[in-house]
């Protein structure tokens, strides 16, 4: 299989707890974005990486939540001090980075966070 | 004020019939995409078809066609000989200004469709 994955793909943590979510692009996808999405909401920007750098990050994204992608592979998305307002599923998705308008962005299957 | 809206939260459709997913879109940017996605259940988007701002014809792949109408501002989804597999979520993203090179993708809040047998 050679789509995004993600890991893990369930992820249940107390309030106060940190967790770190990993994603694996499809190779030789040079950019790398992080998108939340709450019920019956659609997706929500996070962030994003073109190789290892952190180009763009959205106000969602609270001093508790930081992305890495630190060899242009892998990325991580940590958050610290979760809150039950955390709960939601965390998507990957990945494009090739092509200059064009039909960059179109692939998805993983998710990571579904609850926090009690 | 929203720049994706899909007005109808749900939709029926019997098997083998044609069904429409709306979407209009508000952008002042004169160069976009226009994606649509599926999400079954099991939580993955899958791409479905994609229209350029400037693309002369419609998008077509397969089952799914994109109805663009760009002086009113919509890019319904046309999915033909509906199959029982085709329910779920579908949602329709704009990604605005990538000369400025902003990737990011905007959602609709999504139809959901059954397909009925």
């Amino acid at each position: 299989d050679t789509g995004v994955s993600q890991n893990p793909r369930h992820k249940i943590t107390k309030r106060g707890q940190n967790v770190t979510f990993r994603c694996d692009p499809i190779s030789e996808h040079n950019r790398l974005y992080w998108y939340r999405q709450t019920l019956g909401q659609g997706p929500e920007f996070l962030t994003y990486f073109q190789n290892e750098a952190q180009l763009e990050k959205s106000r969602l994204l609270s001093d508790r939540f930081s992305a890495e992608r630190p060899k242009g592979s892998f990325s991580t998305l940590e958050i610290q001090r979760t809150e039950q307002g955390d709960s939601a599923m965390y998507l990957c998705a990945s494009s090739l980075g092509a200059e064009s308008s039909t960059d179109t962005q692939y998805f993983g299957p998710g990571t579904r966070l609850t926090v009690l | 004020a929203q720049k994706i809206t899909q007005t109808q939260p749900g939709m029926f459709v019997q098997e083998k019939e044609a069904v429409t997913l709306d979407c209009t879109y508000d952008t002042s940017d004169p160069s976009y995409g226009l994606f649509w996605y599926k999400q079954p259940s099991s939580g993955e988007m899958i791409f479905l078809i994609y229209q350029g701002s400037y693309d002369q014809q419609n998008a077509t792949e397969g089952r799914y066609s994109l109805n663009f109408q760009k002086a009113r501002k919509s890019a319904n989804l046309v999915i033909s000989a509906s199959q029982l597999g085709d329910s779920a979520m579908y949602f329709c993203a704009m990604r605005e200004a990538w000369m400025d090179s902003s990737y990011k993708l905007i959602f609709g809040s999504g139809t959901r469709l059954l397909v009925r047998p």
